[in-house]
């Protein structure tokens, strides 16, 4: 059985940052992983989608990674703003999404 | 274009009592996904539609849970005789029928159940 555990579980950190979300995962049997983030009370916003035959991709200040022999993902964060504030789910996709426990994050001015 | 729409955004009901939630995938898309997201249990999948193949029914948590997708478009999730352990966020996802394609979600159905 898939198990998708995100660490930390929390973070607060001053602006301007630079940040590490972690992904890790049991079956590396899988067609993509997708980072999403969502707001208090608010749908899920993907954020960035890697195939499994992919290492990375980028959007703008996120970068994020993918090793599936280690069974990991890393989303990087650069230059974090308050509006980051969010929480940020990983997701295993298997035909259907596995979700992660999740990152609460709060960037503070 | 059109995103993933839901309906009700909010719905408060009686426990023992049914309730209907909708999901309006964005078109084109022939997958479509049920999640639900409690306070106790994360984000869970519940049920997957993909064309004119038999869903996937391996997240329903009970028999009292069904889902329907009628022309290959708008789907719609039953549960019957609620229970206060339903309330949660209901979530619904599509994406273009290939694997490595990523999943697009509405923005989801809040159940109550008193």
């Amino acid at each position: 059985k898939q198990e998708v555990t995100q660490i930390p579980a929390a973070l607060s950190v001053p602006e301007g940052e630079n940040l590490v979300l972690n992904c890790s995962f049991t079956d590396s049997a899988i067609y993509n992983l997708q980072w999403f983030r969502q707001d208090p009370g608010k749908g899920l916003t993907s954020l960035l989608l890697i195939q499994s035959s992919q290492r990375e991709q980028t959007s703008g200040r996120l970068n994020a990674s993918l090793d599936k022999s280690s069974g990991r993902s890393t989303l990087y964060i650069a230059a974090s703003q308050p509006g980051d504030s969010a929480t940020y789910l990983c997701a295993l996709d298997t035909d259907k999404l596995i979700f992660g426990t999740g990152t609460r994050l709060q960037v503070f001015p | 274009g059109a995103g993933v729409s839901q309906s009700p955004s909010n719905k408060v009901t009686e426990k023992g009592k049914d309730v209907e939630l909708r999901c309006d995938p964005i078109s084109g898309h022939t997958a479509l996904y049920w999640y639900r997201q409690s306070l106790g249990q994360g984000l869970e999948f519940l049920i997957y539609f993909q064309g004119n193949s038999a869903p996937d029914k391996s997240g329903l948590p009970s028999d009292r849970f069904s889902a329907e997708r009628t022309g290959g478009s708008v789907s719609t999730l039953t549960i019957q005789r609620t229970q206060q352990e339903d309330s949660a966020v209901y979530l619904c996802a599509s994406k273009p029928g290939q694997a490595y394609n990523e999943q697009f979600f509405g923005p989801g159905t809040r159940l109550t159940v008193l």
